[in-house]
């Protein structure tokens, strides 16, 4: 079965870190361009980072630049972000997608990891 | 940044009718727009890509057109299942893809 999922969620306190995963099973994870994109509670979705299929390429929204990294491990058929520095806005289910071959539409998504940033 | 603008924001349509959701973008995207539907609690599901291109699985009632700036998603006959929140995204400026606000398409 071609799926997404996600790990590593959780609680964590202002300023603290926290590192979400998703694997990958069913298809050629190597071949594609995979994302994060975000989803805070009761809110729209927003794009966070993305990296290429040999991780040549990478970006991030503005709003995560500098404090989250994306990477990827393509033996392992993994994903991950690591989040640093973390702030009450960055509370989120966080989402990987993966794009559509050589494309910038999103076909394939994760059912979600949620991360609370609280004291 | 491109800022994607759907409206309206609440859409309610009787089970049988037609719906149309419109997108809108700060500047050209060409054809390089997408749309989502998402159900409480799940993840979005990829509906149209290419502004009018049906992903695999999706329904002949799910049709998309527009170019340019304006983009509209028309679900030709609703079914109980396509009440749901949708999303326009545009990747004409990859990788750095915007989302618009949501359309949550209820019962009437």
């Amino acid at each position: 079965e071609v799926q997404l999922v996600e790990s590593g969620g959780g609680l964590v306190k202002p300023g603290g870190s926290l590192r979400v995963s998703c694997a990958a099973s069913g298809f050629t994870f190597s071949s594609y361009s995979m994302n994060w994109v975000r989803q805070a509670p009761g809110k729209g979705l927003e794009w966070v980072s993305s990296i290429s299929s040999s991780s040549t390429y990478i970006h991030y929204a503005d709003s995560v630049k500098g404090r989250f990294t994306i990477s990827r491990d393509n033996a392992k058929n993994s994903l991950y972000l690591q989040m640093n520095s973390l702030r009450a806005e960055d509370t989120a289910v966080y989402y990987c997608a993966a794009n559509g071959y050589g494309s910038g539409w999103l076909n394939l998504w994760g059912q979600g990891t949620l991360v609370t940033v609280s004291s | 940044e491109i800022v994607m603008t759907q409206s309206p924001a609440t859409l309610s349509v009787s089970p049988g009718e037609r719906a149309t959701l419109s997108c809108r973008a700060s500047q050209s995207v060409s054809s390089n727009l997408a749309w989502y539907q998402q159900k409480p609690g799940q993840a979005p599901r990829l509906l149209i890509y290419g502004t009018s291109t049906r992903a695999t699985g999706i329904p002949a009632r799910f049709s998309g057109s527009g170019s340019g700036t304006e983009f509209t998603l028309t679900i030709s006959s609703l079914q109980s299942e396509d009440f749901a929140v949708y999303y326009c995204q545009q990747y004409s400026n990859w990788p750095l893809y915007t989302f618009g606000q949501g359309t949550k398409l209820e019962i009437k």
